[in-house]
């Protein structure tokens, strides 16, 4: 169990780029959930698949985000035309597909937009 | 639809004092619980959760929690504070297979 990996680390664009995250959940894990942290905040859900369906999304996931699990394995994350208030810390999270099963967490992705 | 009440965001104990940080949620189904500890620039790690299997739960690091559903509470407690213990920490709540709510968080300082 390596637990789940998330990269970049750290990610600083400008106003307008567009960026990309990518997400390695625990091998065995079912579901993939992404959240966004803003600064003094706790996690927001944004989405989550099961396997490679995107079963819920949050209002906050704009249209200018997207995301992706094509192989029912790693996700991708990705933020068009950047806005300062996309600055945060955007967290991934992996679990078995059971009731109970707790959601691991990435070391997360910490973008700043300038 | 969960919510969780997390009082107070910054918390002082002494070292080797008890650690109480609070959570309430509210639900209309009984919720799985958890608390969460964030150490600076990293991720979120499981410190402790509620399943209905026990109202007492420990967790690591000595901290348990106990859920009182009278109360709608799931306080963390630990009976004494070492200066590891400063981080961020995260009440959470999810029912069934819905997303996890988490409260705003609550900053322990831990003073020498």
């Amino acid at each position: 169990d390596t637990g789940v990996s998330q990269n970049p680390r750290h990610k600083i664009t400008k106003r307008g780029q567009n960026v990309t995250f990518r997400c390695d959940p625990i091998s065995e894990h079912n579901r993939l959930y992404w959240y966004r942290q803003t600064l003094g905040q706790g996690p927001e859900f944004l989405t989550y698949f099961q396997n490679e369906a995107q079963l819920e999304k949050s209002r906050l996931l704009s249209d200018r985000f997207s995301a992706e699990r094509p192989k029912g394995s790693f996700s991708t994350l990705e933020i068009q035309r950047t806005e300062q208030g996309d600055s945060a810390m955007y967290l991934c999270a992996s679990s078995r597909d059971a009731q109970q099963e707790t959601q691991y967490f990435g070391p997360g992705t910490r973008l700043l937009v300038l | 639809a969960q919510s969780v009440t997390q009082l107070g965001s910054h918390v002082s104990v002494s070292e080797g004092a008890l650690v109480l940080l609070r959570c309430n949620y509210s639900s209309s189904v009984p919720p799985y619980l958890f608390w969460y500890v964030q150490y600076p620039n990293q991720g979120l790690q499981l410190l402790l959760k509620y399943t209905s299997a026990a109202t007492l739960v420990k967790g690591i690091n000595g901290f348990e929690a106990e859920f009182k559903k009278s109360e709608t509470s799931f306080h963390l407690t630990k009976p004494s504070a070492h200066m590891s213990d400063a981080a961020e920490y995260f009440c959470a709540a999810r029912g069934g297979y819905q997303k996890v709510t988490f409260g705003t968080g609550t900053k322990l300082q831990v003073i020498p």
